[in-house]
Formats: structure tokens, sequence, C-alpha cells
């Protein structure tokens, strides 16, 4: 049982190039989530969603679209990349909304240059 | 929306101490309170939780106690490891409702002293 994967593990983009995330589960979990994790900002949440095709916007959700076109996977796209996007990702997900564990991936080192 | 503050942003105990991280938050509709605990490399990790109508919780070294008057709440750990070194970010939440998703606290860095 692998949990949430995310793909790639690290990445360096130069200014205005496009990048997908990949966060994938395979516990049937409905809820997804992205987070980006920022030194002394702890993790802010960017976009997340409640189910198969249904995506919604978070707290930082500027520069950044998303997509759930299977329950088990969640893509991030950056489509014109910033160096202010330079962060740490992290995917999570859960069950639904009255098992509140999240379970987390182990991230994606993201360098915008 | 939900504002979550922590402090302190870094700790350090000798092993064996205790250690006490507090977060506040703005919102007094939340009703969960999740602590996570991350090791390097890793994602935040799940190590314990408390809904709004108990006081405190308790799981072996690390309890959780909860203030709705004062909108706060605290990690306790005692017997500190070298192991419990790590980062370690609270969270608040509304559960059961259209708010989906948890707001954190920007972290505390635990550094155990051996």
């Amino acid at each position: 049982n692998a949990g949430v994967t995310q793909t790639p593990k690290f990445r360096v983009l130069k200014t205005g190039q496009s990048m997908t995330l990949l966060c994938a589960q395979d516990m049937n979990h409905e809820y997804m989530y992205w987070y980006r994790q920022d030194p002394g900002m702890g993790l802010r949440l960017i976009h997340y969603s409640v189910g198969e095709g249904t995506t919604a916007k978070g707290e930082v959700p500027d520069g950044y679209n998303v997509s759930r076109l299977k329950k088990q996977n969640f893509l991030l796209g950056l489509e014109s990349a910033a160096p202010s996007q330079t962060s740490v990702y992290f995917c999570a997900s859960r069950r639904q909304l009255t098992n509140e564990k999240l379970f987390f991936g182990s991230g994606t080192q993201l360098s915008v240059l | 929306g939900e504002n979550v503050e922590q402090h302190p942003s870094t700790l350090s105990v000798q092993e064996g101490d205790s250690a006490v991280i507090k977060c506040t938050y703005s919102d007094s509709a939340s009703n969960y309170f999740p602590w996570y605990k991350q090791e390097l490399g890793k994602g935040p990790q799940l190590i314990i939780d408390i809904r709004s109508n108990v006081g405190e919780k308790k799981d072996q070294r690390i309890a959780v106690t909860l203030n709705k008057t004062a909108k706060h709440f605290s990690l306790h750990i005692t017997e500190t490891q070298p192991e419990d070194s790590a980062v370690y970010f609270c969270a608040a939440s509304l559960l059961d409702t259209g708010r989906r998703a948890l707001t954190f606290g920007s972290g505390t860095r635990l550094q155990v002293q051996p």
C-alpha cells in the first residue's frame, strides 16, 4: 500500500516554463489537497478537491491550476512559473469529511530560477 | 477565514525534559485541532488531535490541551527523546461544514539534545 505518491520529487524550472505535479493515492479517498510549504509560513492551501471532477480554490491559488479527472489522481499545474513559486509542494488526501486524518505525500521540491 | 498562530518557532530541550508548543486560533467556530509531526525529507504525519468537546487528550508521552474560551491549544511532550526532533505543526478546522480543509500554524522546530 503506497499511500500518497508525488512525482517528481525535485524539479528546477526557468521563469516562464510550465510543469505539472502529479499526486496519486491508492486509498480510495474522496478529498485531495495541494499545499505549499515555505519557511516560517507553515502549510498554505493552494487548491483542493472534494471528489472526482470537482476542484476549489484555497488560500493561495493564483498562478496554479488543478484537475481531478480520476478519483485517485490530483494534478497541480504551473502555466508560467515565477520565482515566487519556489517552494516545497505537498499533496494530501483523506477518506471523507467525517474522517479527519490527512495523509501526506513526501513532497516535491521546486525551484524556479 | 481562520488564522492560526504558533509559538515558539524553534525549541531546544535536553533529552528527558518536557517540551510545550502553543497555538492560538481566531475562529471561535473551529472544532477540530490536530497536531502533525514532520521529519526531515518527509510529509507531515498526524500524531494527536482533539475536538472542541474535550479539554485534554493524552497518548503515551504526548498530550494536547484546549482552552476554548481563550482560543488556544497546546502540545505537551514529556520525557523527550532524540527521535522527537522534528518540525511540529498545529492546525484548526471546522468539521462537517463547507470548510473542508485545515489551516496550519507556521511550525515549531524541536531539537532534543542528547
